[in-house]
């Protein structure tokens, strides 16, 4: 089915330990975001990709990199993980452009806890 | 700068009873609004969205909201609850560089 997907579904890391979360879609989408989910707080807005080959800082992208490795495919990567950053990290595109509506997809989302 | 305000933290219904989650909205220019929904463990999923045409949106599942501009608001409602509306909503602003700008959510019970 086409979409967001997101792996892996669930991780656990220990302090200090770092790891890459994947995203790819297969919609032909221009930009590519990542949000982490924390109760109380809705979704916040890490990073994003308005194009292949650009990124930029969204609302808390400290203790996070981020690449954009080609139009399908952008990666969210904690080189040392804190317990801080135990969340729901969510992998959305948009379509963007002259023809766009708006229309987001988010991806099932990763389960990170960090011990 | 954008932002959404969600006026309940819960909300609690009976079924078949109505249903209204509140949202005000802050925007510097004519706002885009979503409704998200999230179910137990689940992703997101779009319920319906205000681009600057009708101002009374019509959504899946039964769900409508209504932007007053005069009012700054965005409410969600739905004239009779199911127990399988019982998630979590989210309010939603588009911001700059088309980035969505989330509330905190209003988590919705519906009792039988």
């Amino acid at each position: 089915n086409a979409g967001v997907t997101q792996t892996p579904k669930f991780q656990v890391l220990k302090t200090g330990q770092s790891m890459t979360l994947q995203c790819a879609q297969d919609m032909n989408h221009n930009s590519m975001y990542w949000y982490r989910q924390d109760p109380g707080m809705g979704l916040r807005l890490i990073y994003y990709s308005a194009s292949e080959g650009t990124t930029d800082k969204g609302e808390v992208p400290n203790g996070y990199n981020v690449s954009r490795l080609n139009k399908r495919e952008f990666s969210l990567r904690l080189e040392s993980a804190a317990p801080s950053q135990t969340s729901v990290y969510f992998c959305a595109s948009r379509q963007g452009g002259g023809q766009d509506n708006y229309g987001y997809t988010f991806g099932s989302g990763t389960r990170l806890t960090v011990v | 700068a954008q932002s959404v305000t969600q006026l309940d933290s819960h909300v609690s219904v009976s079924e078949g009873t109505p249903v209204l989650l509140r949202c005000n909205y802050s925007s510097s220019y004519s706002p885009s609004l979503f409704w998200y929904v999230q179910h137990p463990n689940k992703g997101l999923q779009l319920l319906l969205k205000y681009t600057s045409a009708a101002t009374l949106v019509k959504g899946i599942n039964g769900f409508e909201a209504e932007f007053k501009k005069s009012e700054t608001s965005f409410h969600l409602t739905k004239p009779s609850a199911h127990m399988s509306d019982a998630a979590e909503y989210f309010c939603v602003v588009r911001g700059g560089y088309n980035k969505l700008i989330f509330g905190a959510g209003t988590r919705l019970a519906v009792h039988p």
